[in-house]
């Protein structure tokens, strides 16, 4: 079964400055999509970004981007010029054709003013 | 405007008391689901639904049940209810295209005492 593993139960970051979420994946499928969701403290869980494996162009979204390693079974966000804004829980998921979303455990950012 | 509704946003019901959570969407989407979450925890899919009438249960075990009469309705219900029945749940909806990417209702946050 394919898994979602985000390390960082935890992120912190200065307002303006650059964070990154770690997100790795267990497939073996070569075909698939990749997605990173924010949910704000009590507020709806919304699409942040989102890759299809078979590009290797990574997804860019404003001031939020991934770096996708297909090999390394690796799909990071990158987020520029944080804002308090963006403070929220971050989920990164997994699909493939028209299975189900797996998630991961997801990392709480917090953003320091 | 297309959207994904859940009520009540908020319920607090008694031990043993038989309880609908609802969820409805505008967004002409064929696939629906439940999800259980903790406060800053992970999602567990509990139920989803491909169309009217299909109704599967998730990778979590659950007590609840849903149904599929319309399109746009998925309603869960708890026959009743138990105080390890608190929890957030989030509805959700997506559309058969390629990335099948999944729309969040603002959940209903349940206190059973």
């Amino acid at each position: 079964a394919q898994t979602v593993t985000q390390s960082q139960p935890e992120m912190s970051v200065q307002e303006a400055e650059t964070v990154t979420l770690s997100c790795t994946y267990d497939t073996s499928e070569s075909d698939y999509y990749l997605f990173w969701y924010k949910q704000p403290p009590s507020r709806q869980m919304i699409l942040v970004i989102r890759q299809e494996a078979y590009k290797q162009q990574n997804a860019t979204e404003n001031r939020f981007s991934v770096n996708f390693q297909k090999a390394a079974k690796s799909f990071s966000l990158k987020i520029s010029d944080s804002q308090l804004g963006d403070a929220a829980m971050y989920f990164c998921a997994y699909r493939r054709g028209a299975q189900k979303l797996v998630f991961g455990q997801g990392t709480r950012l917090t953003i320091n003013p | 405007e297309a959207d994904i509704y859940q009520t009540p946003r908020y319920l607090v019901i008694g031990t043993g008391k038989k309880i609908t959570l609802e969820c409805s969407q505008t967004m002409g989407h064929d696939k629906m689901y439940w999800y259980q979450q903790d406060p800053g925890m992970e999602l567990h899919l509990i139920h989803y639904s491909y169309g009217v009438n299909s109704t599967e249960k998730g990778d979590l075990s659950s007590e609840s049940t849903v149904s599929r009469i319309r399109t746009e309705h998925f309603p869960l219900t708890l026959e009743s209810a138990r105080p390890s029945h608190t929890s957030q749940y989030l509805c959700a909806s997506s559309s058969s295209g390629p990335y099948n990417e999944q729309f969040f209702g603002p959940g209903t946050r349940l206190t059973v005492l």
